[in-house]
């Protein structure tokens, strides 16, 4: 069984511009979870998506967004990157119950110039 | 506010010997605590998850336990190895129909030979 993928891997983007992150759950999974790691800190919830509708919201600005796919896919937007925007982005996959084990991805290293 | 905290901030211990990481948190209502571990720049890894009802779960080497009337969980590592020097991240899950995780900063832990 294929594990949670991301796309890509590593970036490098300017101030200012926007940048789409991809991630393809594990097969039947459901639910996408979305998380920015900065170097030494813990991960910050932005949001989970569950069949489509985003289900749960974390407290960053409205530069983060995301959407699911019908196929449970997700994609995130950051647009006007800021330097602080500079994160490994991981997301996470489950069937989307309480009790459920969230799977992580690589994730994707954002650097922001 | 929920909230997980988690001690010590970092660990360094030599190989072999046991450790034990904290996790002490306020969330309400409670659904279920997690353990994860995180190599350094990958995505955590499940290594435990335990409801109320739970005092004690093994995973190998790892042992959690939870005490659900003061609200505290250990991780305890036993004969260590260098390969678990990581990150170890409290999560718990509150109750309700928003799946709302509340993450811990997590506990470094160095293994030295």
């Amino acid at each position: 069984k294929a594990g949670v993928t991301q796309t890509p891997r590593y970036l490098i983007k300017t101030r200012g511009q926007q940048v789409t992150l991809s991630c393809s759950p594990i097969s039947g999974h459901r639910s996408v979870s979305w998380y920015q790691q900065t170097p030494g800190q813990g991960l910050q919830f932005l949001f989970e998506y569950f069949s489509e509708t985003q289900r749960n919201k974390g407290n960053f600005p409205g530069r983060f967004s995301g959407r699911q796919f019908s196929n449970s896919r997700s994609e995130m937007n950051v647009s006007t990157l800021e330097l602080g925007d500079s994160a490994l982005y991981l997301c996470a996959s489950s069937r989307g119950t309480e009790q459920e084990t969230q799977y992580f991805g690589p994730g994707t290293r954002l650097l922001v110039l | 506010k929920n909230q997980v905290e988690q001690s010590p901030q970092s660990l360094i211990i030599l190989e072999g010997k046991n450790c034990t990481l904290q996790c002490n948190y306020t969330v309400s209502p409670f659904s279920n605590l997690r353990w994860y571990k995180q190599d350094t720049g990958r995505g955590p890894v499940s290594l435990t998850i335990m409801t109320f009802s739970e005092n004690t779960k093994s995973n190998g080497r790892y042992t959690a336990t939870l005490d659900a009337d003061t609200k505290q969980s250990s991780l305890h590592i036993t004969a260590s190895q260098l390969s678990d020097s990581a990150s170890y991240i409290c999560v718990v899950s509150a109750l309700g129909s928003n799946y709302q995780l509340i993450w811990g900063a997590g506990t470094k832990l160095i293994i030295k030979p």
